[in-house]
């Protein structure tokens, strides 16, 4: 049972519009969430992340939503630059001692120039 | 070195044949995790070690598959006895370790190890 879910394999924009990018989970006990992007051949690298207690976290272009009723975030870029073109995994971490991160299977997001 | 390296970046074997997959944490990271991506397939967990705690194996899908992690630091995971379905890029992620700096930490990935069974 997949505990945390990207529906969306693909997503295709134009430079410099807003790119969405969403993320369902359905286990409670998550109490941190984070995005990570991955680019070909590479590891994939931190993003940015929100902590349960709120429900926004900006940093520059990126900002995270969190709807906790919801069990739904969503990751905005904008604007959206070619360079940002790469598959974006959402991640989930549970409380207490666990370290663990549940991943989604991950969104591919092409910025077309 | 700066970041988490892996070795070897590709690694093609054949059905029933060991391999040993190798982890070089970012220096001073005292956790330590294993995970693989399959195709199609989001990250998934395999192992993680923290200090000289014993390490959570939940994760691993058989007994074929272990890992362990030498004077802290450098970490291998040998899979035996290799089935098709091992097929995937095997990652490894460290950080600076819970409570030493207080809060979340982020997890630094390694390129990963392309493993193909034939």
């Amino acid at each position: 049972d997949q505990q945390v879910k990207q529906n969306s394999p693909s997503l295709s924009v134009q430079e410099g519009r807003i790119s969405i990018l969403n993320c369902d989970y359905t286990n409670s006990m998550f109490d941190y969430f984070l995005w990570y992007k991955k680019y070909p051949a590479e590891g994939p690298t931190f993003l940015i992340s929100i902590s349960s207690i709120k429900d926004k976290n900006e940093d520059g272009r990126f900002t995270v939503f969190l709807n906790k009723s919801a069990k739904h975030l969503s990751l905005h870029i904008v604007p959206s630059q070619p360079g940002d073109s790469a598959v974006y995994f959402c991640a989930a971490r549970g409380q207490g001692g666990s370290e663990k991160l549940v991943f989604g299977k991950g969104t591919k997001l092409t910025v077309n120039p | 070195g700066a970041g988490v390296s892996q070795s070897p970046s590709n690694k093609v074997t054949e059905k029933g044949k060991d391999v040993e997959l190798r982890c070089d944490p970012i220096s001073g990271h005292t956790a330590l995790y294993w995970y693989r991506q399959s195709l199609g397939q989001g990250l998934e967990f395999l192992i993680y070690f923290q200090g000289n705690s014993a390490p959570d194996k939940s994760g691993l899908p058989s007994d074929r598959f272990s890992a362990e992690r030498t004077g802290g630091s450098v970490s291998t995971l040998t899979i035996q006895r290799t089935q098709q379905e091992d097929s995937a890029v095997y990652l490894c992620a460290s950080f600076l370790g819970r409570g030493l700096a207080g809060g979340r930490e982020t997890q630094y990935f390694g390129p990963g190890t392309r493993l193909l069974v034939l």
